[in-house]
């Protein structure tokens, strides 16, 4: 497709649950943020790729979410242990240019741990 | 990193035009600002992005401070669609991490 994918659009967890959430950039695109947004509030930056390295994961909460991108282009986000506070829409961006271009976002990944 | 500040809400006739503010004034010199709109269950959508001078797109325009330290988006004749949670955020050079506030919501009166 022509846009940022994301899998799954929605998932539920029970709480202890290791998730697995997935992000297809756009082709080519060197740049892929993951983002979490928690009902009514804006987009929190959790980590950014440079094609396969990972320059900044400052935003990630906790030792309990990973994400990686070995081959620089698929991403995934992993949530270990997963607590009720995890509970967001986890949005997953990528971009042609390192900083200063547009950020094309997927619909995203609702998660909800019970 | 820098952060920018905007109002809660704005309301708008449909058909008018709308101007949302944004203050960055801890904004660098090589920061870009970068305008998104949010629908519910949707991911934010690019609107439009300028360094320095004012720029215009099929969407909207942006006009740029002088001093850099706020900008406007302005959409020009504000439709029932246009309704969304607008974000404006600086997109530092060769950085990553660009910083989401709660956003404007802007709501479009028939």
């Amino acid at each position: 497709g022509a846009g940022v994918s994301q899998s799954p659009r929605y998932k539920v967890a029970k709480r202890g649950q290791d998730v697995a959430l997935r992000c297809d950039p756009i082709s080519g695109h060197v740049s892929l943020f993951w983002y979490q947004q928690a009902l009514g509030q804006g987009p929190e930056f959790l980590t950014y790729f440079q094609n396969e390295a990972q320059l900044d994961k400052s935003g990630l909460p906790s030792d309990r979410f990973f994400a990686e991108r070995p081959e620089g282009s698929v991403s995934t986000l992993k949530i270990q242990r997963t607590q009720q506070e995890d509970s967001a829409v986890y949005l997953c961006a990528s971009s042609s240019l390192p900083a200063t271009g547009e950020l094309f976002f997927g619909e995203g990944s609702r998660l909800t741990v019970l | 990193d820098a952060k920018t500040t905007q109002p809660n809400s704005m309301e708008s006739n449909e058909e008018e035009p709308v101007h949302l503010p944004c203050n960055h004034s801890t904004i660098s010199g090589t920061d870009y600002i970068h305008w998104y709109r949010q629908l519910p269950s949707q991911g934010p959508e690019y609107v439009i992005h300028g360094l320095t001078s004012n720029v215009n797109n099929r969407m909207a325009s942006l006009a740029i401070a002088e001093d850099r330290k706020s900008s406007t988006l302005i959409l020009h004749r504000a439709t029932l669609r246009d309704a969304a949670v607008y974000y404006c955020i600086l997109r530092v050079l060769n950085a990553g991490k660009s910083t989401f506030g709660d956003g404007t919501t802007l709501t479009v009166k028939p």
